[in-house]
């Protein structure tokens, strides 16, 4: 069974801190997507990294896909109460078997002002 | 453009019913997948679907099905409902371009409560 972890699976810190959240496997991926999802809402989209090593920025946020293509890491600059949600990874396969995408369970981000 | 809908947003049922949701995607997106999130399994992958034909399928049983119309509207259906069906049912759809899963668009979800 393929597994993605996700930890921590709560975290909760204070505004203007900066945190860091982690997303492994020992499965190998074509690529990797981070999702924030807030209360009532379906998840939206980051970032999706292909190649190991890649890291990408996005304001705040920055994304790195492991030299092996089997963890990720979401690291955010100072934080602020709008990151509040919940942050998922999703890993997707080459297509040629079942379940060809999961997703972590989350870690659950709130950022106190 | 508009977004991913669901409908309905909410919904109660009582076990050995069935369900039927319905998801509308971005116009000119073709591919429809499918999950349910649950807060002990979180999001897990039901089906996919493509140009009216179901391309990929998670490990769900056979009582979780989904068809898809031609003009990409899908729907999903539950027969002989389960306790432990209660979830968040999420639909996302994705434009024809670089593969099923580079970019994922989902609905807000409905929220099927099983009694």
């Amino acid at each position: 069974t393929q597994l993605l972890e996700q930890s921590p699976q709560f975290l909760s810190i204070q505004e203007g801190e900066n945190l860091t959240v982690y997303c492994n496997s020992s499965s190998v991926f074509s690529s990797l997507q981070w999702y924030r999802q807030e209360p009532g809402e379906g998840p939206v989209l980051l970032v999706t990294v292909v190649t190991g090593g890649e890291v990408k920025k996005l304001k705040r946020l920055t994304f790195q896909f492991g030299d092996a293509r089997k963890d990720s890491s979401l690291h955010i600059t100072a934080a602020q109460t709008g990151d509040t949600g919940l942050y998922l990874c999703a890993g997707e396969w080459l297509r040629n078997r079942d379940d060809k995408i999961i997703f972590g369970k989350g870690t659950r981000l709130h950022i106190l002002p | 453009k508009a977004g991913v809908t669901q409908t309905p947003r909410y919904l109660i049922k009582t076990r050995g019913q069935q369900v039927t949701l319905s998801c509308s995607p971005i116009s000119g997106h073709r591919s429809v997948s499918w999950y349910q999130q649950t807060p002990g399994q979180g999001l897990q992958f039901l089906f996919e679907y493509f140009s009216e034909t179901q391309r990929n399928k998670g490990n769900f049983p056979g009582r979780f099905s989904g068809r898809q119309f031609s003009n990409s509207r899908s729907e999903m259906n539950v027969s002989t409902l389960e306790l432990g069906d209660s979830a968040l049912y999420l639909c996302a759809s994705s434009p024809p371009s670089r593969g099923s899963w580079n970019e994922q668009f989902f609905g807000p979800g409905t929220r099927l409560t099983v009694l």
